[in-house]
């Protein structure tokens, strides 16, 4: 089964608008990571959150980790039509052997 | 070493044949895993090596599915005699011992099964 789950699903925006995408997870984590995956393709890390941290910037990402409801949210401001993928938020329970992904947001930025 | 290799990127096998795929992770990175993942669903973990031992199984990798990684460099997942169920997106990644803490996973391109 899935360890985290993202919500929504999917989302449609236009250029310029801020997309939100959250997650949720069932057991304690050490950290959360975001990958993005292109069509077709391999997924790219994105940023890692440890479970000490509330919130995170990298360029126009913003993540934040509230380890009491078990949840994350990925911001991603000023969308560009490059920003169109799928993105995942992924954690290693139980330590750092593995990670467990969630099924992911489809993000669609429309010019 | 630019990142994480697969290949092939594509391969149609007919139902019953046996395929292989290939892996070569980061050469500094001495952890890798396989995903496998269906179309609009997130990665399923398969196996993860530290080196060459191969340290984890999921319950998803029936008895038709081995993988190895001899001298702890290049890894290889075969599977026999597959099924039309097997068809999906086989993903490789790699990180350093180090991982959870200031690194993630550097994935590959992955090659993409089609049983007919």
């Amino acid at each position: 089964s899935q360890q985290g789950e993202e919500d929504p699903q999917a989302l449609s925006i236009q250029e310029g608008e801020n997309a939100t995408m959250n997650c949720s997870y069932k057991t304690s984590i050490n950290n959360l990571q975001w990958y993005r995956q292109n069509s077709g393709r391999g997924l790219v890390h994105l940023i890692l959150i440890r479970s000490n941290e509330r919130e995170k910037h990298s360029g126009r990402l913003r993540v934040t980790l509230d380890t009491s409801k078990k949840s994350s949210s990925l911001l991603i401001t000023a969308s560009r039509a490059a920003d169109t993928a799928s993105y995942f938020c992924a954690t290693p329970p139980g330590g750092y052997n593995k990670l467990i992904f969630g099924a992911g947001t489809r993000l669609a930025v429309h010019p | 070493d630019t990142g994480v290799s697969q290949n092939p990127r594509h391969k149609i096998t007919k139902r019953g044949q046996n395929v292989t795929f290939r892996c070569d992770p980061i050469s500094e990175h001495n952890r890798l895993y396989w995903y496998r993942q269906t179309l609009g669903q997130g990665p399923e973990f398969l196996t993860y090596f530290q080196n060459e031992a191969q340290l984890e199984k999921s319950r998803l990798l029936s008895d038709r599915f081995s993988a190895e990684r001899p001298k702890g460099s290049f890894s290889t997942l075969e599977i026999q005699r597959t099924e039309q169920g097997d068809s999906a997106m086989y993903l490789c990644a790699s990180s350093p011992p180090d991982v959870g803490t200031s690194y993630g996973y550097t994935f590959g391109s992955g090659t993409r099964l089609t049983v007919v």
